[in-house]
């Protein structure tokens, strides 16, 4: 058990619905992370935390916003879906040297 | 700013043939770098840290700071080592945060 699980595994939704991914952790891992993976591009940066209800903007943070109540609870959410966000997202967390260890992945269809 | 290179996003070679990928990074400082692989629809896993200097899977992985390069090697591939295979850098300064910028990708075919 890698002990991070993300929700849900597959999603499809209409264009204009809000989603709210969830990824919860059981390490305690003060620093957690959103990416979206899509060919070409790898792997990008969509919002961080570095601590309950402290988060901050990545790289393509446009149309996603977050929130972390708890220390185990990152919640990704989508305000308004968009064909261009169909893809594969990723949590990570980290204690900020070691690397990251990753979900298993969320796969959104946007139609 | 930092930036990492993963030049091919393709790379196809023969089972027990070396295989190389190629990292290259722009960064200020010491950088500790990371390779993490993916195998098909599964998540994505640390393989190996430049600083720890282990050897995974058979992978090493040499950091050059006159070439600013990370390349991953191994000298006789295996078919289970198809996957995509993603270089990483910290972001720099003192509030990173623990983020990593990471390279476009290599997805990396090994032929019976």
């Amino acid at each position: 058990d890698a002990g991070i699980t993300q929700s849900p595994r597959h999603k499809v939704t209409e264009t204009g619905t809000p989603v709210t991914l969830r990824c919860h952790q059981t390490e305690n891992h003060r620093y957690m992370y959103w990416y979206r993976q899509d060919p070409g591009h790898g792997l990008r940066l969509i919002h961080y935390s570095y601590g309950v209800k402290d988060t901050d903007k990545g790289e393509v943070s446009d149309g996603y916003s977050v929130s972390r109540s708890k220390t185990e609870d990152f919640l990704l959410t989508l305000e308004s879906a968009t064909s261009s966000q169909t893809s594969v997202y990723f949590c990570a967390i980290s204690e900020g040297t070691y690397g990251y260890t990753f979900g298993s992945g969320t796969r959104l269809t946007v139609v | 700013a930092q930036r990492v290179t993963q030049p091919e996003k393709l790379l196809s070679v023969f089972k027990g043939a070396p295989v190389e990928l190629k990292c290259n990074y722009s960064y200020s400082g010491s950088p500790e770098l990371f390779w993490y692989v993916q195998y098909s629809r599964q998540r994505l896993q640390l393989l190996l840290r430049h600083i720890s200097r282990e050897s995974i899977k058979g992978f090493t992985a040499d950091l050059n700071k006159g070439e600013t390069s990370f390349h991953l090697k191994k000298p006789f591939a295996q078919e289970e080592d198809s996957a995509m295979y993603y270089c990483a850098l910290p972001n720099a300064g003192g509030t990173s945060y623990g983020k990593l910028t990471f390279g476009q990708g290599t997805i990396l075919t090994v032929h019976p």
